[in-house]
């Protein structure tokens, strides 16, 4: 079965700061792929960022990039300058190949404070 | 390009009572996906419907049902409801022809509260 970790329930960052949130994962399958998704009390899940488990490189999609360590199932999300309208839940959540779930984390509330 | 919308947005039931809840998908989209977001559970998968049949299921009662027209439009429908049933229902939308990088676009969701 798979199953997501994310340790940090609430974090707290000063505006222009960089922060990282993070997320573990467990699985058996060889082939994955693992998702950001923002959600801001508006409720809408917002897409962020993709990684896939045989992708050489980290994912960057403009402030946010992924710092994806497989041996150690980890897979970070680091989101530079941060900005007022960063503050939202945050999901980590995995996909295994040939099925359309996604297994999510707890998630993790960033706020940015001014 | 318009995104997933979800309607109604927000719902007041009481228990015993039955709903249906509506989702159209991003256009081009076929595989629409269904989430129950709760404080306890957080998230989880219902279903997925793709190309009219239903090709993945969660491990929820058979309460939960839901069907995919030949739009691609998707309802659920929670019949005999309970208080734990109140939560909110996601609605995700994807092509499912990039494999592990077909991405599921969400949208605003539908509250449900069962009174």
């Amino acid at each position: 079965a798979q199953k997501i970790t994310q340790t940090q329930p609430g974090m707290f960052v000063q505006e222009k700061e960089a922060v990282t949130l993070d997320c573990t994962y467990d699985t058996s399958d060889p082939s994955y792929g693992l998702f950001w998704y923002k959600q801001p009390s508006s409720g809408e899940m917002i897409f962020l960022i993709y990684q896939g488990s045989y992708d050489q490189q980290n994912a960057t999609e403009g402030r946010y990039s992924l710092n994806f360590q497989k041996a150690r199932k980890s897979a970070n999300l680091v989101i530079s300058a941060s900005q007022l309208g960063d503050s939202a839940m945050y999901f980590c959540a995995m996909i295994r190949e040939g099925a359309q779930k996604l297994v999510f984390g707890q998630g993790t509330r960033l706020t940015i404070n001014p | 390009k318009a995104g997933v919308t979800q309607t109604p947005r927000y719902l007041i039931k009481t228990r015993g009572q039955q709903v249906t809840l509506s989702c159209s998908p991003i256009s081009g989209h076929r595989s629409v996906s269904w989430y129950q977001q709760t404080p306890g559970q957080g998230l989880q998968f219902l279903f997925e419907y793709f190309s009219e049949t239903q090709r993945n299921k969660g491990n929820f009662p058979g309460r939960f049902s839901g069907r995919q027209f030949s739009n691609s439009r998707s309802e659920m429908n929670v019949s005999t409801l309970e208080l734990g049933d109140s939560a909110l229902y996601l609605c995700a939308s994807s092509t499912r022809l990039a494999g592990l990088k077909d991405t599921q676009y969400f949208g605003p969701g539908t509250r449900l509260t069962v009174l």
